[in-house]
This record gives structure tokens, sequence and C-alpha cells, in this order.
């Protein structure tokens, strides 16, 4: 059974970067899609960006400047740094893997979210 | 950029058929993904690609296109059917991954 999870910190400065591993268990991270998404609290879905496992990356055009997806396959491991962050950057952050037959935005898998908060 | 939009409430009366709409001009060409969400929880997904659900979804969770309209139906609702639900497709260029707004579903 594939699980994702999510570590890091939960309180990140404004101004500063924010970083996150998702860990992946129960199948190589060899294959599919590997995003991250994240959630402010009471509002919506906003995808962030995703990674291949070769090392391809695409970012959501409102975050590109800001953002760095990358992956260590030796670990099973994918990260996200977001530089500069507001507080209204304060979010549940989900990793999740997409790919196959639904294109990489079909999420089938995702880890159950990390909250981040953006306080000084 | 492209945009997908959802109504922010639908609701349903137990047993009921219920469809929740998705509208972009992205989903002329590609196919949109659905997602349940329930409140503490991460999104699941529900239906993929043509109208394809994961291992473990009802088959009362069903999905279908229409020119720039993507559509969830669920028939004959549950009381566990109660969520958010959210579409995703990709953008008019292709390459990013874009969510709707979300519709909350209400089981009445």
């Amino acid at each position: 059974q594939v699980q994702l999870q999510e570590s890091g910190p939960g309180l990140v400065k404004p101004s500063e970067t924010l970083s996150l591993t998702c860990t992946v268990s129960g199948d190589s991270i060899r294959s599919y899609y590997w995003s991250w998404i994240r959630q402010p609290p009471g509002k919506g879905l906003e995808w962030i960006g995703y990674i291949y496992y070769s090392g391809t990356t695409d970012y959501n055009p409102s975050l590109m400047s800001r953002v760095t997806i990358s992956v260590d396959t030796s670990k099973n491991q994918f990260y996200l740094k977001l530089s500069s962050v507001t507080a209204a950057e304060t979010a549940v952050y989900y990793c999740a893997r997409g790919g196959g037959s639904g294109g990489p935005g079909a999420f089938d898998i995702w880890g159950q979210g990390t909250m981040v908060t953006v306080f000084s | 950029s492209s945009e997908l939009t959802q109504d922010p409430a639908v609701s349903v009366a137990l047993g009921q058929t219920v469809r929740i709409t998705c509208r972009g001009d992205s989903l002329r060409s590609y196919f949109a993904s659905w997602f349940q969400q329930k409140p503490g929880q991460a999104p699941i997904l529900v239906i993929y690609g043509q109208n394809k659900r994961p291992s473990g979804i009802p088959d009362r969770f069903s999905g279908s296109s229409s020119g720039d309209t993507a559509s969830l139906t669920i028939t004959a609702a549950q009381a566990e059917d109660e969520a958010d639900y959210y579409c995703n497709s990709r953008d008019n260029t292709g390459n990013h991954v874009i969510f709707g707004g979300g519709t909350k579903l209400t089981v009445l």
C-alpha cells in the first residue's frame, strides 16, 4: 500500500523559506508525477507544482519565481522549497501522487497534510 | 490564464441524484478529475479520465463531459456523500494543473 508522509517545520517566519519533505513508502518513486498542493484554512485547493522522478518539473505560474521542487530517488523522497513566504501562505500543505492514465492531475494518493503557519 | 468554475454549494435530498458541474475552456481539450474532501481530511480521488473510478469508490459516482463543462453525478446520494467536491484539469497550455473553487454538497 503506497503511503505519503509530509514533514517539516510547522512555523515559518515571513520572508523566510518554507521547506517540506514528502516520504513515499510502499512503492518506488521512480514513476508517476509527484505534486505539492496547499489549502489555506477554509479555502480551496491550489496546485503548487510537480516533479517527475527524472527531475522534470512544472510549477504554478503564480508561484514559479519562488518555488523549487526536487527529488532524491535514493531516499524515495521529494521536497518543496517556497521562498519569501507571507502570512497569506499559511495553509495545509499536501503531497500527492499523480499520473497514470488520468494524467499528472489525477492525484490518487495523498499525504495526510501538514499545517504550516507563517507567523513572526 | 485558465480557470475552472464550480457552484459554491449544492444540496440533494437523501437517495436522490445530484450533478455537480465544473466549467472551463480547457475542459474542451482535457478530462477533469474529481475529488471528495471531508472536514479535516485529505481529498480523495473519485473520478478521473473518461469516467474512471479508482478502486473502492462506489459506482454511484460517475463523471461525464460536454463541451466546456465536466460533471460529477452522484446517483442515490447517501449521507456520507456530504462533503466538498473539487474538480481539476490542465490549463489551456496543457502544462499546468488547475483546480476549481470547490462545491459544498449538503445531503438533506
